[in-house]
């Protein structure tokens, strides 16, 4: 399966500042990939698309001006969050979608950055 | 209703039983469907693809039900490694995936 690496994998900061999380696909080219985010007790939920070269498409519900997503690379996207505020404390994790990128295959996740607000 | 549900548990079992989680799906368009694992604050990892056919890999067979819209992962000989949370994941509409909350198992001695 795919390779993909995420940091940091912790990280705590105070209310009102940004935090930038990186998402690398190590051992192929990923066009897309994805940003979820998982509070406790509950299932992933999809916050955004981030496409190469182009906008990110978010979900209904996510701030696209507080979730900036940068996908500059075909290896590398970034999730920041900007003004980070307690409620946005999750388990943050990216994704790419399995060889060949049909919309039918597995998908590997990062190993997620835990965000902590304080 | 969810677009896909799962019993959140947890299944407390002993070593060696066999246990069997369901899950259930709305969208009858559903193209591909995964069971993955999660163990505590970590990513979920790919435990198998569900064929229409039924598969096996191991311990495990995934079954899917197109019809009632099922799904189903049967553990064998349970071991205590296979405590976990096991995610049920949909392959929705345009290739969006979807998760159910995951059902807790724990194997005990």
């Amino acid at each position: 399966g795919a390779v993909v690496s995420q940091h940091p994998s912790w990280v705590i900061c105070k209310s009102g500042t940004s935090v930038k999380i990186e998402c690398r696909s190590l051992d192929f080219q990923a066009t897309t990939m994805f940003w979820y985010r998982q509070f406790p007790k509950q299932s992933l939920m999809l916050m955004a698309t981030s496409n190469e070269g182009s906008k990110a498409t978010y979900e209904q519900g996510v701030e696209k001006d507080k979730f900036l997503i940068n996908h500059a690379s075909l290896t590398l996207s970034t999730l920041t969050v900007t003004s980070a505020h307690p409620e946005d404390s999750s388990f943050y994790i990216c994704s790419v979608r399995g060889w060949g990128g049909s919309v039918n295959t597995e998908a590997f996740f990062g190993q997620g950055t835990r965000l902590t607000v304080v | 209703r969810k677009e896909v549900e799962q019993d959140p548990g947890p299944f407390n079992v002993p070593e060696g039983a066999t246990v069997a989680f369901n899950c259930t799906y709305s969208n009858s368009a559903s193209q591909s469907f995964f069971w993955y694992r999660q163990d505590c604050r970590k990513e979920p990892k790919l435990l198998m693809s569900v064929y229409s056919s039924g598969n096996e890999d191991g311990r495990f067979t995934a079954q899917l039900n197109r019809a009632s819209q099922y799904i189903s992962l049967l553990i064998r000989d349970s071991k205590l490694s296979d405590s976990a949370t096991y995610l049920c994941v949909v392959n929705s509409l345009r290739g969006k995936l979807t998760f159910g909350t995951g059902t807790r198992l724990q194997v005990t001695l």
